[in-house]
């Protein structure tokens, strides 16, 4: 069974741009969540997607949004890129009931110049 | 609002030795998750602890849980080089479904 992926795996971009990643669940996932990590806040959860509705959200300003479509994959967008948003994001498919383990995608690394 | 705090955060051990990694949730949950990742990778599922008094083995790694304690270790028996890592424990929040980490344990093993 494939696992999580996540396109592109690096990203550079410069201040004031937007970006979309994109992350395709394994199969028969219908949950989607985000995550994202860097050395000083550590490991934040972004949202989550269920059946193409936001089930959950965490605490990132509107410039961080998401879509899912109806084949579970999921894009996430972050407008307006500040420094700040240099991190790596992780996706997690689940099968979708609340306490179903999240299986995590290798990652997109993005860089904010 | 739910808090994970692990320590130690940074952990160098010679090969051979054993020790605890601990993690302390805030509130009430009914799962809790050990992860490994290296350096630039993803994480790795290693445990899922499901309920009081779950001990979960694999390896050199034990993990236990105790939910009236709100806390979790990880047990690292003979440590060897491979297990070099960083690991984090999840709490999965009981109002949603999605995971609040730990910050994270850095172990480096010593030959």
């Amino acid at each position: 069974k494939a696992g999580v992926t996540q396109t592109p795996r690096y990203l550079i971009k410069t201040r004031g741009q937007q970006v979309t990643l994109s992350c395709s669940p394994i199969s028969g996932h219908r949950s989607v969540s985000w995550y994202q990590q860097t050395p000083g806040q550590g490991l934040q959860f972004l949202f989550e997607y269920f059946s193409e509705t936001q089930r959950n959200k965490g605490n990132f300003p509107g410039r961080f949004s998401g879509r899912q479509f109806s084949n579970s994959r999921s894009e996430m967008n972050v407008s307006t890129l500040e420094l700040g948003d240099s991190a790596l994001y992780l996706c997690a498919s689940s099968l979708g009931a609340t306490y179903n383990e999240q299986f995590f995608g290798p990652g997109t690394r993005l860089t904010v110049l | 609002e739910l808090k994970v705090e692990q320590n130690p955060l940074f952990l160098s051990m010679q090969e051979g030795k054993n020790y605890t990694i601990y993690c302390n949730y805030s509130t009430t949950s009914d799962r809790l998750y050990w992860y490994r990742q290296d350096p630039g990778k993803s994480l790795e599922s290693l445990f899922v602890l499901l309920s009081n008094g779950a001990v979960k083995q694999e390896g050199r790694l034990m993990a236990s849980l105790d939910t009236k304690a709100r806390l979790s270790t990880l047990h690292i028996t003979a440590a060897v080089h491979d297990l070099s890592a960083t690991y984090f424990c999840a709490v999965l929040d009981n109002a949603g479904n999605m995971l609040t980490f730990g910050g994270g344990t850095r172990l480096m093993v010593k030959p």
